[in-house]
């Protein structure tokens, strides 16, 4: 069992389309991260937030970490090809632990 | 590249079998944390080690340990594997345990069990 559940499971869009993922939990963390994976490799940062409420923009992407500190999002402007991979979140929790979600898999169609 | 690597890259093991996988932390890094990913889903936390103690662990049975070394190398053993125990395993190292610190994993080792 994950604490976090992340939706859709799997996103195919074309090129210049808009998508959001979503990371819920009905836990608080201390801090949450957006990682991407691609294959054969291990998770790449993209970002940590750690206030609840806080928006970080990173290019075309916009995280947002919720409220309660229990859920956040990823919002993607005009996606690219390049965004193509496994987006995952991570929430830090007692001992400065992190768990992840389930993934999302996003296919970027050109 | 984020100087965190791990070895071997593949594995072939059999039920009830043991095996040690590697992993070479960054430069300068204290911590480092092992997770175990099956295929289709998230990383799972398995145990970190900070400054060579257990610092932590996730819920996996004992037969999961592991070790970590003065210069911050650190190793994954398990024994009596099981058929489920195939998965990819991937160490992150991190410059602190703090919170928010960022971690940067290794490539992983794919292990299969037979």
């Amino acid at each position: 069992t994950q604490l976090l559940e992340q939706s859709p499971q799997f996103l195919s869009i074309q090129e210049g389309e808009n998508l959001t993922v979503y990371c819920n939990s009905s836990s608080v963390f201390s801090s949450l991260q957006w990682y991407r994976q691609e294959p054969g490799e291990g998770p790449v940062l993209l970002v940590t937030v750690v206030t609840g409420g806080e928006v970080k923009k990173l290019k075309r992407l916009t995280f947002q970490f919720g409220d309660a500190r229990k859920d956040s999002s990823l919002h993607i402007t005009a996606a690219q090809p390049g965004d193509t991979g496994l987006y995952l979140c991570a929430g830090e929790r007692t001992g400065n632990q992190f768990y992840f979600g389930t993934g999302t898999s996003l296919t970027v169609i050109p | 590249e984020t100087g965190v690597t791990q070895s071997p890259t593949h594995l072939i093991k059999t039920r009830g079998q043991q095996v040690t996988l590697r992993c070479s932390s960054q430069s300068g890094h204290n911590t480092v944390s092992w997770y175990q990913q099956a295929l289709g889903q998230g990383p799972q936390f398995i145990f970190q080690y900070y400054r060579e103690e257990e610092n932590g662990r996730g819920n996996f049975p004992p037969r999961f340990s592991g070790l970590q070394f003065p210069n911050y190398s650190s190793e994954l053993n398990v024994n009596a594997l099981e058929l489920d125990d195939s998965a990819l395993y991937l160490c992150a190292s991190s410059l602190t345990r703090n919170k928010g610190r960022e971690q940067f994993f290794g490539p992983g080792t794919r292990l299969t069990v037979l």
